[in-house]
């Protein structure tokens, strides 16, 4: 059964500062990992989505990485800003079997 | 552009009552989910579907049903509402293989009393 860990289920960092949230997962045949964002009370928004034959992807201020081989995605966010303040979360989607499994989420503050 | 969309947004049940929350997509997706989430919770599995006419329990399938008739639409059956149903609701859905992007409905907010 895949397990899905995200550390540390909470963080807060000053304005400006680059940050890194972690995701380890125990199955590494996987097709895919993405990460979304959670705004209180809100529903879930997709930030990146990475194949399973990628290392990496970008979008803005964030990269996401993939290392299958040790289970591990890490979420970098450059120069934080308060808006980036949000519960983030990873899923990981295992090939031929369409049950996607969540972490619990780092809930991130960025304090001006 | 619509996306994947859940309604009601809110809702309260009385114990014993019944409802059915829809969703459905407009992007053609096949694979569609059903999960809940508590708070302070992550995400569990209530029932998938990986096609029309073919759905499947997920981690927490007891008091709930699905139904899926269309590629675009599987509503959600609560029976017999119960206090322990009290959560959030999100619809989700994506393509199948390695590029399929989850996306979800903006969520359900059931108290039951």
């Amino acid at each position: 059964k895949q397990e899905v860990t995200q550390i540390p289920a909470a963080l807060s960092v000053p304005e400006g500062e680059n940050l890194v949230l972690n995701c380890s997962f125990t199955d590494s045949a996987i097709y895919n990992l993405q990460w979304f964002r959670q705004d209180p009370g809100k529903g879930l928004t997709s930030l990146l989505l990475i194949q399973s034959s990628q290392r990496e992807q970008t979008s803005g201020r964030l990269n996401a990485s993939l290392d299958k081989s040790s289970g591990r995605s890490t979420l970098y966010i450059a120069a934080s800003q308060p808006g980036d303040s949000a519960t983030y979360l990873c899923a990981v989607s295992p090939p031929g079997y369409q049950k996607v499994t969540f972490g619990t989420g780092t809930k991130l503050q960025v304090i001006p | 552009n619509a996306g994947v969309t859940q309604t009601p947004k809110f809702r309260i049940l009385k114990i014993g009552q019944s409802m059915t929350l829809q969703c459905t997509q407009d992007m053609n997706h096949n694979y569609m989910y059903w999960y809940r989430q508590d708070p302070g919770m992550g995400l569990k599995l209530i029932y998938y579907s990986v096609g029309a006419g073919i759905t499947d329990k997920g981690e927490v399938p007891n008091g709930y049903n699905v139904s899926r008739s269309t590629t675009e639409d599987f509503p959600l059956r609560l029976e017999l509402a119960a206090p322990s149903q009290t959560s959030v609701y999100f619809c989700a859905s994506k393509e199948g293989g390695p590029t399929g992007e989850l996306f979800f409905g903006e969520g359900s907010r059931l108290t039951v009393l």
